[in-house]
């Protein structure tokens, strides 16, 4: 089984601050890694795909990369909506595996 | 607009038996693989089952093999979950979720608002 493993668990971060997140598999997931963002009581809702690709819709200052192992997810200025919890996900091989998330806090 | 609604949750005694339903609308169901995912109440994602469009290919996680059963009706664009022998350890919100592409297994989107599923005496 791929073992997502994502850090930090917890990041603190004020309103207007870039954030980066990151998610590293346990071997190569090639890009088939997805990010979700799930709000306080609601179902996750996709964020990027294949590494990279953002979800229709998403704002610009989300974006990721990384291919293999290594994955971030960054985000430019943020806004008070993205205080979240983020997962990612790899979809190469079965099991698809999430990663544990990382709760994005207001500082 | 796409939507996936889940049903079927509640309580049940370790050991019983519960049967979750997924509806979808706004979407040509059957040429899309759908998904299972469950969250225990304060925890992270956990992947539950994968249904091809045609029902030929299914996954499991080795957590629900041999207890869960995942099934579809693509005349009435429902996905089921059949659920047996329930742990405390099966407690979770479940959702649906649609595969994110037509072709293969990949990322899942959208995702249902999901059922909670309670597993106690």
């Amino acid at each position: 089984e791929i073992v997502m493993t994502q850090s930090p668990a917890t990041l603190s971060a004020s309103p207007g601050e870039r954030v980066t997140l990151s998610c590293r598999a346990s071997q190569s997931v090639n890009n088939n890694l997805a990010w979700y963002q799930q709000k306080g009581g609601q179902s996750p809702s996709l964020l990027i795909y294949g590494a990279s690709t953002r979800a229709t819709g998403l704002a610009a200052r989300f974006s990721g990369s990384g291919s293999g192992t290594d994955f971030t997810l960054t985000i430019t200025s943020l806004q008070s909506e993205d205080f979240a919890v983020y997962y990612c996900q790899q979809y190469t091989y079965w099991p698809f595996t999430f990663g544990g998330g990382t709760k994005v806090e207001i500082k | 607009e796409v939507q996936l609604v889940e049903s079927g949750g509640g309580l049940v005694k370790p050991g019983g038996s519960l049967r979750l339903s997924c509806a979808a609308s706004g979407f040509a169901f059957s040429t899309y693989s759908m998904n299972w995912v469950r969250q225990a109440p304060g925890k992270g994602l956990e992947w539950v089952s994968t249904i091809s469009s045609g029902s030929s290919d299914i996954y499991y996680a080795d957590s629900v093999k041999g207890r869960f059963t995942v099934s579809r009706d693509n005349a009435e664009n429902l996905l089921y979950l059949q659920m047996n022998s329930l742990r405390d350890e099966d407690t979770a919100v479940y959702y649906c979720a649609r595969d994110g592409f037509r072709r293969g297994y990949n990322w899942f989107d959208p995702w249902g608002q999901g059922t909670l599923v309670t597993v106690s005496s």
